[in-house]
């Protein structure tokens, strides 16, 4: 099993729509979340990143962390075509270098 | 956050060669960190690199396949050596900042294709 699943998409939305993007993980011991948007040929660049449970909102993207059912997810409001980009989850423990990472999820925003 | 440059940002090497990834990052940092990104599949971690010291590799990543240097605290170099179609892959720097060093930024990676 892995540690992190993220379903691949593709994921095709109309413009304006809401996104929702999830991962789920097998480790209780991770602590810190992270979502990353990865566009063609460019390094992942962080979005948000939230520490344990709860929400965390900026602009129009908002993360949550549901710890007890080990799950997490990205919802994006008002989605514009220049969202199209790979979004990527990762997490990591405590006191710990390594990052865990999903597959990533391919979205594209359709003007 | 810090600004991390690549290079090369890509190339196409003969097979049983060697390819030499470069790391420059704006300001000091303790650690550095290697990823690997295969077609389909999630970054990997190869490995930490930390200043004055040996790297640390993680479980299916050895130092005779992937050499790492550290210098100094702004600037590291990855090795992928006697390259096999099979190391055709995205690799990616990374060094942690935000509050506590919790969070991890990108370059924009080396895109590798051994023919």
């Amino acid at each position: 099993q892995k540690e992190v699943e993220q379903d691949p998409g593709p994921l095709s939305v109309p413009e304006g729509a809401i996104v929702s993007l999830n991962c789920t993980y097998s480790n209780s011991a991770f602590q810190y979340f992270m979502w990353y948007r990865q566009y063609s040929r460019k390094g992942p660049e962080l979005l948000m990143y939230t520490y344990s449970s709860g929400n965390k909102e900026d602009g129009r993207f908002t993360a949550q962390v549901d710890k007890s059912s080990k799950y997490i997810s990205l919802f994006i409001r008002d989605s514009q075509p220049s969202d199209s980009a790979t979004y990527l989850c990762a997490m990591r423990e405590t006191g710990a270098n390594n990052l865990f990472f999903g597959t990533g999820t391919r979205l594209t925003v359709i003007p | 956050s810090a600004v991390i440059s690549q290079k090369p940002s890509r190339d196409i090497c003969q097979r049983g060669t060697s390819l030499t990834i470069q790391c420059q990052v704006d300001s000091q940092v303790t650690m550095m960190f290697w990823y690997r990104q295969q077609p389909g599949q999630s970054l990997t971690l190869i490995a930490t690199a930390n200043q004055g010291s040996e790297a640390t590799y993680e479980s299916g990543f050895v130092i005779d396949k992937f050499p790492i240097s550290r210098p100094n605290l702004t600037f590291s170099t990855l090795t992928v050596s006697n390259m096999s179609p099979e190391d055709s892959s995205i690799y990616l720097c990374s060094v942690a900042g935000g509050t506590m060093n919790t969070e991890a930024f990108f370059g924009q990676g080396t895109r590798l294709t051994v023919v």
